[in-house]
């Protein structure tokens, strides 16, 4: 069964640094994986989806890049704003009985102003 | 697109009644995804369907839960009948082909916030 871990569970960092977020999954037979964003009480929103043929995305502030021979990913994000502050949560797409998304528990991130 | 839609956004219930909660995917999305969240179990997947088909329903809890999806813009997710344990955000999503090979994005409604008194 797919688990995927995230790593630290809390961060919290003062406005302007830069920071990363670990992402580890033990299958390799994920094709894909997703960042999502989560601000309390609302939904997931979809950060970035780095497919299985590639090593990173980028999106503004945000990189995420992939490893699958090591089960590894990453979301760094630059020059961190207090709007930055949510939860980010992993997913990672395999293909069992038909698509099947699994999450890890998320990184709840803090900027301080 | 309004992206996905959830009705209702939050539903308070007593122990023992129905429950039905309400999922409009992105137009053109074929796939529809429920998840539920909860502090303890975090997000887990209950239900996916592709092309309005269930293909997974290993993760339904038991028998007090169905879902349907009668047509390609609309899915439920039903409990009967509703228990205290059952109190969760409900998630809806669903997914379109993301550039090729069929690799997929997952867009997420807003969430349903179940309590069962």
């Amino acid at each position: 069964k797919q688990e995927v871990t995230q790593i630290p569970a809390a961060l919290s960092v003062p406005e302007g640094e830069n920071l990363v977020l670990n992402c580890s999954f033990t299958d390799s037979a994920i094709y894909n994986l997703q960042w999502f964003r989560q601000d309390p009480g609302k939904g997931l929103t979809s950060l970035l989806l780095i497919q299985s043929s590639q090593r990173e995305q980028t999106s503004g502030r945000l990189n995420a890049s992939l490893d699958k021979s090591s089960g590894r990913s990453t979301l760094y994000i630059a020059a961190s704003q207090p709007g930055d502050s949510a939860t980010y949560l992993c997913a990672g797409w395999e293909e069992t009985s038909g698509s099947r998304l699994t999450f890890g528990e998320g990184t709840q991130l803090t900027v301080n102003p | 697109d309004a992206g996905v839609i959830q009705s209702p956004r939050h539903e308070v219930t007593e122990m023992g009644q129905e429950v039905t909660l309400r999922c409009k995917p992105i137009s053109g999305h074929n796939s529809l995804f429920w998840y539920r969240q909860t502090m303890m179990r975090g997000l887990e997947l209950l239900i996916y369907f592709n092309n309005n088909v269930p293909i997974d329903d290993s993760g339904m809890p038991e028998d007090r839960f169905s879902a349907k999806m009668p047509n390609a813009s609309f899915s439920t997710l039903k409990i009967q009948p509703s228990e205290p344990r059952d109190s969760a955000v409900y998630f809806c999503a669903s997914t379109r082909e993301h550039g090729t090979g069929g690799s997929t994005e997952a867009f997420f409604g807003q969430g349903t916030r179940l309590t069962v008194v």
